[in-house]
Parts: C-alpha cells; sequence; structure tokens
C-alpha cells in the first residue's frame, strides 16, 4: 500500500514488559512523527525524526520510551517496563522533505497501533 | 499546559445543517492551524488549513474562519453530510513546515438525517 503502516495493530502486554511499536513511512517520505493518543483527547506528540536522526525528542514522557530510525525508513518505537498509564493508541506519521519547497504542511498518518497495558 | 482549546466536546447537527468547531489558542507564536478529520479506527487525516495572513479559506463545503486578536479560529462545514460524522481536531504549530503539532481535545460531530 502507498500509506503509512504500523504493526501490531493491537498488543496486550502486562505490567512491566517491554513493548516494541513499528511503523513504515511512505516511501520517500523523510520526516517522521510519533504521537500518542489517549482516550478521548486528541494526538499528543513524542518524537520527530528527519532521517536517521531525532530531530526532536521534547515529548518523551520519561527514559522508558525510546524510538530509532536507523536506516531513515522504518521507526520502532520501544517502551520498557510498561505501566498502566502507557495504554494509548501510538500514531505514526509522515511527511514529505521539510527542506524542499512545496511542503504542503501536512501529516499522513497510519491507523496506529492500540497498547492496552493490564 | 492545554495551548489549543477546542469546543463543543460532541456536536449533532441535522443533514443539510452547518457544523461549526471553535478552537482558541494560547501561544502567539503559532502560525499553521490545521484541521483534521478522524474516522473510528483510523488515523487523522489533514481536511483544511490556514496561515495568520488570512482571515478565512474555503475549500468545497469546508471553511476555517481566523481572528487573529481573538486568538480564535473555527471551522464550518456546510450541508452537513451523514458522511462528515466524525472526530474533527484543530492545531497549531509554531513554524510552517513543521508538523510538530499542538492537538486540541477533539470534536465528536454526529450527522443525523
Amino acid at each position: 500500500g502507498a500509506g503509512v503502516s504500523q504493526t501490531p495493530s493491537n498488543k496486550v502486554t502486562e505490567k512491566g514488559k517491554y513493548v516494541e511499536l513499528r511503523c513504515d513511512p511512505i516511501s520517500g517520505h523523510t520526516a517522521l512523527y510519533w504521537y500518542r493518543q489517549s482516550l478521548g483527547q486528541g494526538p499528543e506528540f513524542l518524537i520527530y525524526f528527519q532521517g536517521t536522526g531525532a530531530a526532536d525528542d521534547s515529548g518523551l514522557p520519561n527514559d522508558r520510551f525510546f524510538a530509532v530510525r536507523p536506516e531513515g525508513s522504518v521507526s520502532t518505537l520501544k517502551i520498557q517496563r510498561t505501566e498502566r498509564g502507557d495504554s494509548a493508541v501510538y500514531l505514526c506519521a509522515s511527511s514529505r522533505d521539510l527542506q524542499r519547497t512545496g511542503s504542503t504542511g501536512e501529516l499522513f498518518f497510519g491507523e496506529g497501533s492500540r497498547l492496552t497495558v493490564l | 499546559q492545554q495551548q489549543v482549546k477546542q469546543s463543543p466536546q460532541s456536536l449533532i447537527v441535522q443533514k443539510g445543517g452547518i457544523s461549526i468547531i471553535n478552537c482558541a489558542y494560547e501561544n502567539t507564536a503559532f502560525d499553521y492551524f490545521p484541521w483534521y478529520q478522524q474516522f473510528p479506527g483510523k488515523g487523522p487525516a489533514l481536511l483544511i488549513a490556514i496561515r495568520p495572513d488570512v482571515s478565512e479559506k474555503k475549500e468545497g463545503r469546508f471553511t476555517i474562519s481566523f481572528n487573529k486578536s481573538a486568538k480564535q479560529f473555527s471551522l464550518h462545514i456546510m450541508d452537513s453530510q451523514p458522511g462528515d460524522s466524525a472526530t474533527y481536531f484543530c492545531a497549531a504549530t509554531f513554524d510552517f513546515g513543521n508538523e510538530k503539532l499542538t492537538f486540541g481535545t477533539g470534536t465528536r460531530l454526529t450527522i443525523i438525517p
């Protein structure tokens, strides 16, 4: 498909476990974002990659959260020692190269990974 | 700190009517204001966006009205249709082209026949 792909779509885990959420952005999009959406709330920014590097990780709530994008395409959000408060839908989005003219300012979101921590 | 306040939380409009959703922001450095539409089980999708150098932008049945002095902007959906039933989020960012968005809390819109 041509859209942003996220796996798994659903993940149920126990408190204290480690989880990984994967995002495959639209081909050619160099910017990649992770957002978290709690029930009844708007998406909340977590981290942004431009290429392979994390350009802004100011939204990560604490050091249990970490994200990588080693080859500038697929990204993995990693959560250690999960807590019940981590339960949410984790959204990944990508956009065109911000350095080029013609950026529309549009984020293309995936359908999200729903994480439930029991 | 909630930087973008959205109202109402939910809205029911009759088919053919006008749906109006309002947002207010606090930070005057914001310079790009998009609206996103989200259907259940899907990610948000960009609907329409505005920059503060214009007071209104219209795309089909969707219009953004922007009041810079009041730090408010609103989405108007004309001739609302059942297919418009979704959750709508306003958002704002500091730097056009930087999609680190601050979202509102969302409005669940239901269009009834």
